[in-house]
């Protein structure tokens, strides 16, 4: 089945600890992207990848972190998570970027930092 | 940078009515995509609808349809003869033609279908 895998789904934890949120697409899409949720604001773009070793930030990139050594893996890094990163974040893929190729979307990780 | 914007937090509708959801932006430029993208209580963010710019003709799909109105840089979304499963927050969300595939997504308005 083709889908865009997140995991953790759920994740407590404490300030300044290190955490990575996995993501991981087997439709050999070129295009992957980081979106955080939070209430009254929308999805905001966090940081998106055209492909192996291309990565560059999006909107809200500050306290993140991204790797894209494999097409298929784009992991999500905080490497000093605060209180305000709290929230619900999406990974998404797409087979390219530039046109309108359906984005996909995992199925989610909630956040929260205490 | 684009903006979107939709204007009613919250709706409700009765089921097996019709209900319209607004949604508007602002771009300067000419080729872009708009998309409405559904999150039921599972939080998993559905694809609806999407249009092309540059298409004059309103896109459908089943009991999904949108107004497209360029020039006043509208892009509503009505859904007829609504079922309780179409509950959800639904986000109107603009891409720029050609770009890193950025969603620029609205904040959302939260639908609820009465039986």
């Amino acid at each position: 089945e083709a889908q865009v895998t997140q995991n953790p789904r759920y994740l407590i934890t404490v300030t300044g600890k290190k955490l990575t949120v996995t993501c991981s697409q087997n439709m050999n899409h070129e295009y992957m992207s980081w979106y955080r949720q939070d209430p009254g604001l929308g999805l905001r773009q966090i940081y998106y990848s055209m492909n192996v070793e291309v990565t560059d930030k999006g909107d809200v990139p500050e306290g993140y972190k991204v790797s894209r050594k494999e097409k298929r893996n784009f992991p999500l890094i905080l490497e000093s998570p605060s209180p305000n990163q709290t929230s619900l974040y999406f990974c998404a893929s797409s087979l390219r970027s530039g046109d309108n190729s359906p984005l996909h979307f995992g199925n989610g990780t909630r956040l929260t930092v205490t | 940078a684009q903006t979107v914007t939709q204007s009613q937090p919250e709706m409700s509708v009765q089921e097996a009515e019709t209900v319209t959801l607004s949604c508007t932006y602002d771009t300067s430029e000419n080729n872009y995509y708009l998309f409405w993208y559904k999150q039921p209580p599972s939080r998993q963010m559905i694809l609806v609808i999407r249009q092309e710019a540059y298409k004059q003709q309103n896109a459908t799909e089943n009991r999904f349809s949108v107004n497209f109105q360029k020039a006043a840089k509208s892009f509503s979304l009505k859904i007829s003869d609504s079922q309780l499963g179409d509950t959800a927050m639904y986000f109107c969300a603009f891409m720029s033609g050609g770009s890193n595939y950025k969603l620029t997504f609205g904040k959302g308005t939260l639908l609820t279908v009465n039986p």
